[in-house]
């Protein structure tokens, strides 16, 4: 029933590995995204895709790479993880881009803790 | 960009009273929502108000737009609506429904 998933919730790494978060949504929304939050809890956009194309494209360094396989999955891989990445990473989706429809749902979060 | 301010910054009420939370934000947006970030971290949708008024239960929110702020009324508080309240506005300069958060309010509501 959960209408937007990530996986895995908390993600306890070294610094330098490279790791994945998968994020899919049921709702048949044709639009996704990626938040990060900070220690301060800041929440600032990353990413966003429409049909699986990219939309935004935040000042995020190129280590971190969203692929959208289809509409219903947007997943974020990250290389060489630093200490600074450690947050806590947030998937959305809404309906579309369009005026009435962009209300956006948060997925649970997924810890990342970067040692 | 956009500027998004809340206040106040933090909150302590004891159980049964009633808060206004404030949005200010700093040129038009398309989109406003308003979030409830619970203690366990996950970011509940309350309201999506770019203007006028909507009631969700004890919850009500109001947005005027040509003044550039929003309101969030919690009446008969519980303890179960301590969290972090995030206001997040889209400026709308292109059809990417960007959301920009603002730095939150800090709800702790004592029995």
């Amino acid at each position: 029933d959960t209408a937007v998933s990530q996986t895995p919730k908390y993600l306890v790494t070294q610094m330098g590995n490279d790791k994945s978060i998968k994020c899919e949504q049921n709702l048949g929304h044709d639009t996704m995204y990626w938040y990060k939050q900070d220690s301060k809890k800041f929440l600032k956009i990353m990413f966003s895709y429409n049909n699986k194309e990219l939309i935004i494209n935040e000042t995020v360094p190129n280590r971190f790479s969203p692929k959208s396989p289809d509409k219903a999955h947007l997943n974020l891989h990250i290389n060489s993880l630093e200490l600074g990445d450690s947050a806590v990473y947030f998937c959305a989706s809404s309906q579309d881009l369009a005026v009435g429809r962009e209300t956006q749902y948060f997925g649970p979060g997924t810890r990342l803790l970067v040692l | 960009g956009i500027q998004v301010e809340q206040s106040p910054p933090d909150l302590i009420l004891q159980e049964g009273a009633n808060s206004t939370l404030r949005c200010n934000f700093s040129d038009s947006v398309n989109n406003l929502q308003w979030f409830h970030q619970n203690p366990w971290g996950q970011l509940i949708n309350l309201f999506y108000i770019p203007s006028g008024t909507k009631q969700n239960g004890r919850l009500s929110a109001t947005t005027v737009a040509t003044e550039r702020y929003s309101l969030l009324y919690i009446s008969s508080s519980q303890t179960t609506d301590s969290g972090v309240y995030f206001c997040a506005v889209d400026p709308g300069s292109g059809a990417t429904n960007k959301l920009i958060f603002g730095t939150g309010t800090l709800l702790a509501v004592q029995p």
